[in-house]
């Protein structure tokens, strides 16, 4: 079947670094997303990444790794508006996106 | 500016009542999707649409009814045999060329049995 793995739940100090890692199955593979979450809202884009490697964009990046069936959200200097859920999805072959839980950022001061 | 509007942003419904969320996209694009939250929880297919007249089952299609007449719509009825309607719904569309990356999201609608 197809799965999205990532943790339940993260805390970490204002200012420092958090990494929030995914692992996924699916049936074929046309790419790995992340979005940004603040409760009661739509999910926002932070990343799309379809090669392997790592991507930067500002304070966030994204690493995919095709091989390992892994991808994980790097965030720098974390502020306390980065409090929020951080949904990983991957697509399949068919270009349906599968769904990770969702991991929730505690940002403490 | 370019988006998603769905609506209404929060409904009420009593039991054995159907209701429907209404999702305008003017994005061009032609692929469009509703997804259920539920708390705690990530987002589940509920249907989605590749093109105009025609649609497919998600994974919890059960319960759900939907039409795709215009490319700029896809209205979500939630039908009195949804047993669990109180959910976050969440309508979505990408662009034409699937590899180009971005879902893009309305700002959900939140439906609540009475």
């Amino acid at each position: 079947g197809q799965n999205i793995d990532q943790p339940t739940e993260m805390t970490a100090t204002e200012g420092a670094i958090v990494q929030i890692n995914c692992t996924y199955q699916t049936s074929g593979f046309n790419g790995l997303f992340w979005y940004q979450q603040h409760a009661g809202e739509a999910p926002t884009f932070l990343s799309y990444n379809v090669l392997d490697g790592l991507e930067e964009k500002g304070r966030f990046s994204s690493f995919l790794s095709r091989s390992k069936g892994y991808s994980y959200l790097l965030l720098k200097e974390l502020q306390m508006k980065d409090s929020a859920s951080y949904l990983c999805a991957a697509m399949d072959s068919n270009y349906q996106l599968i769904w990770g839980a969702g991991t929730k950022l505690i940002i403490k001061p | 500016d370019g988006g998603i509007t769905q609506s209404p942003k929060y409904l009420f419904r009593k039991e054995g009542q159907n209701v429907t969320l209404s999702c305008e996209q003017n994005l061009n694009h032609d692929a469009m999707y509703w997804y259920r939250q539920d708390p705690g929880q990530g987002l589940r297919l509920i249907y989605y649409s590749q093109i105009v007249n025609d649609f497919q089952k998600g994974d919890i299609a059960e319960g759900y009814s939907v039409s795709r007449e215009k490319k700029e719509s896809f209205p979500l009825t939630v039908t009195s045999a949804q047993k669990n309607p109180t959910a976050f719904y969440l309508c979505a569309s990408i662009p034409s060329g699937r590899d180009t990356g971005e879902l893009f999201f309305g700002e959900g609608s939140r439906l609540t049995v009475l």
